[in-house]
């Protein structure tokens, strides 16, 4: 069974542009959540969306955006960005409705975000 | 446990040797701990949990040890390998869906 994919695998931006970041979970799993793990820092957690919707986000500005399409994969955009965006995003997904405690997620290799 | 900064702890063991990482939590009322490993290149891949009313916690050579007097938890691995060389954090649940990560601790194994 092939795990959470991510792509890129790596991006490299300037301050002020934008970049999409995209994920698709294991199959059969409907909730997609995002996080910033940025370097020295613990996993900060952005976005979760099940069924297409976006359920809750975390302390993150509204540049921070997403969306889940009919086949449960995801994007996330980040708008204007800034340098301290810079961090590796991991993507997990769950088998489960509602929200899911983080055990119960399950990992991409996540895309390594730069922003020069 | 709780890093901050742009470098994490290191810590070197040699293969075969016990190695043991540890971790401090925030919130005394966190009422579940999980260990991560992550791999260059890999994201997080769940290791060991513990609940905050057991103290002890065994798998296959790894040793969870949850102190909730001075809020720490402790990863123990037994006869470490070139393989288990990977960045290992913590997590703690603070109730309801809220976790919070640590930074994590590089473990280079010596061969």
């Amino acid at each position: 069974e092939a795990g959470v994919t991510q792509s890129p695998t790596h991006l490299i931006k300037t301050r002020g542009q934008q970049a999409t970041l995209r994920c698709s979970p294991i199959s059969g799993h409907t909730s997609v959540y995002w996080y910033q793990q940025a370097l020295g820092l613990g996993l900060q957690f952005l976005l979760w969306y099940d069924e297409g919707e976006e359920r809750n986000r975390g302390n993150f500005p509204p540049r921070f955006s997403g969306r889940q399409f009919p086949n449960y994969s995801s994007e996330l955009n980040v708008n204007a960005l800034e340098l301290e965006d810079s961090a590796l995003y991991l993507c997990a997904s769950s088998p489960f409705g509602g929200q899911s405690r983080v055990h119960e997620q399950f990992f991409g290799p996540g895309t390594r975000l730069t922003v020069l | 446990g709780e890093s901050v900064g742009l470098h994490l702890p290191t810590l070197s063991v040699q293969e075969g040797d016990n190695s043991i990482i540890n971790c401090a939590y925030s919130n005394s009322a966190s009422d579940y701990f999980i260990w991560y490993k992550q791999e260059s290149g890999k994201g997080p891949q769940f290791i060991i949990d513990i609940r905050s009313n057991m103290d002890k916690r065994q798998g296959q050579r790894v040793t969870v040890l949850l102190n909730k007097t001075v809020k720490h938890l402790s990863l123990q691995i037994a006869a470490t390998q070139p393989g288990d060389s990977a960045v290992y954090f913590c997590a703690e649940n603070t109730g309801g869906f809220k976790t919070i990560f640590g930074a994590g601790t590089r473990l280079f194994v010596k061969a």
